[in-house]
């Protein structure tokens, strides 16, 4: 039972466009989501979160949008750099324990 | 601020043996958890510990354990290796006091190899 879901393997983008990754999940019971980038050998690096009592939530360059109805959440990346090219994760927390999705490759094109 | 030391970087045993992986957290982390990363099931949560007790665990057979000390320094083991058990295997640290949802900040892993 796969209960947070990355359904895009992969996505490209242009430099200087707007990133979108997205992530479903099936369990109410998630306090939080957060959303990391894993580069090849090293480990995830944690990039922004949101409480499941908020819409949205901004840093920097990077927001994430959750809509519980739906149970899905976003993250925009705005503007999009090279350097952004990696594997994105979206994760559900509750009662200490995280649930990671499988993950999208992005790759942004110079 | 030194970042969440996973050690060894990389380990190979052979079926049937034992394994113990180290991590330390960031310092004044007290939540240290574990998961293991395979391509196949992606990242899997094994256990959470906070002062030294576990507060959660993961689906995985008794043969994985852990354990955390009062410096908040963990280790995980891991008996009768099978060759399923290859993996990353990554230690992540977080404050850990309240509700716990705070995020988690990983080390880069130890690269387990069973031959």
């Amino acid at each position: 039972d796969q209960q947070v879901k990355q359904n895009s393997p992969s996505l490209s983008v242009q430099e200087g466009r707007i990133s979108i990754l997205n992530c479903d999940y099936t369990n109410s019971m998630f306090d939080y989501f957060l959303w990391y980038k894993k580069y090849p050998a090293e480990g995830p690096t944690f990039l922004i979160s949101i409480s499941s009592i908020k819409d949205k939530n901004e840093d920097g360059r990077f927001t994430v949008f959750l809509n519980k109805s739906a149970k899905h959440l976003s993250l925009h990346i705005v503007p999009s750099q090279p350097g952004d090219s990696a594997v994105y994760f979206c994760a559900g927390g509750s009662n200490y324990k995280l649930t990671f999705g499988k993950g999208t490759l992005l790759t942004v094109n110079p | 601020k030194a970042g969440v030391t996973q050690t060894p970087r990389y380990l190979i045993k052979t079926r049937g043996q034992q394994v113990t992986l180290s991590c330390s957290p960031i310092s004044g982390h007290r939540s240290v958890s574990w998961y293991q990363q395979t391509p196949g099931q992606g990242l899997q949560f094994l256990f959470e510990y906070f002062s030294e007790t576990q507060r959660n665990k993961g689906n995985f057979p008794g043969r994985f354990s852990g354990r955390q000390f009062s410096n908040s320094r963990s280790e995980m083991n891991v008996s009768t290796l099978e060759l399923g058990d290859s993996a990353l295997y990554l230690c992540a640290s977080s404050l850990g006091g309240g509700n716990g949802n705070q995020p988690q900040h990983f080390g880069d892993g130890t690269r387990l190899s069973i031959l």
